[in-house]
């Protein structure tokens, strides 16, 4: 099993431009999730699905949108990108039926706005 | 809303000795999940231990291990025998329900050799 993989792992973006980080998961889980990364911060939510076909806006989804392509993949798209989306972004997966709810994450995307 | 704090920035502890990172949380939910992640240098977030709070047991995992005061809404993480491997951000998070990981700003423990 891959768990959660992501990709690009890296990805530098001019101001204005766009892009989608791609996210999947071969663990059969329901819920899926986008973070933010910031220095000296721990993860803050962006947007989650609960399962799919369902997503919902989490901390700061402000300059993001999501798509929940089918049970394995979520994206994360950029449609303008701006400095302050400079972050590593980071995916993660859970069960989320009974519990304990743990989720599972990917290796993370870094990325930096000039 | 539920919230996480993690008031030690950094810590450091010599090789095979013990450490102890905090954490307390605030929220007006009696059935929740509470984690430690550790995220080394590769940035891997990974999974140390979690907690229950309806067990009154503190979880352990070889050398890690918990103290959960429900009441005072503390969840301490204690590592024995520290390793060099165990230099990392440390990250306390908490669940309720299937709903989104509410995470601390993190600790940053340094293993001296």
């Amino acid at each position: 099993n891959a768990g959660v993989t992501q990709t690009p792992k890296f990805q530098v973006l001019k101001t204005g431009q766009s892009m989608t980080l791609q996210c999947a998961q071969d663990m059969n889980h329901n819920s899926m999730y986008w973070y933010r990364q910031d220095p000296g911060m721990g993860l803050r939510l962006i947007y989650y699905s609960a399962s799919e076909g369902t997503t919902d806006k989490g901390e700061v989804p402000n300059g993001y949108n999501v798509s929940r392509l089918n049970k394995r993949e979520f994206s994360l798209r950029l449609e303008s990108a701006a400095p302050s989306q400079t972050s590593v972004y980071f995916c993660a997966s859970s069960e989320a039926t009974g519990g304990p709810y743990e989720q599972y994450f990917g290796p993370g995307t870094r990325l930096t706005v000039t | 809303a539920q919230t996480v704090t993690q008031s030690q920035p950094e810590m450091s502890v010599q090789e095979a000795e013990t450490v102890t990172l905090s954490c307390t949380y605030d929220t007006s939910e009696s059935d929740y999940y509470l984690f430690w992640y550790k995220q080394p240098p590769s940035r891997q977030m990974i999974l140390v231990i979690r907690q229950e709070a309806y067990k009154q047991q503190n979880a352990t995992e070889n050398r890690f291990s918990v103290n959960f005061q429900k009441a005072a809404k503390s969840f301490s993480l204690k590592i024995s025998d520290s390793q060099l491997g165990d230099a990392a951000m440390y990250f306390c998070a908490f669940i309720q329900g299937a709903q989104k990981l509410v995470f601390g700003q993190g600790t940053r423990l340094t293993i001296n050799p």
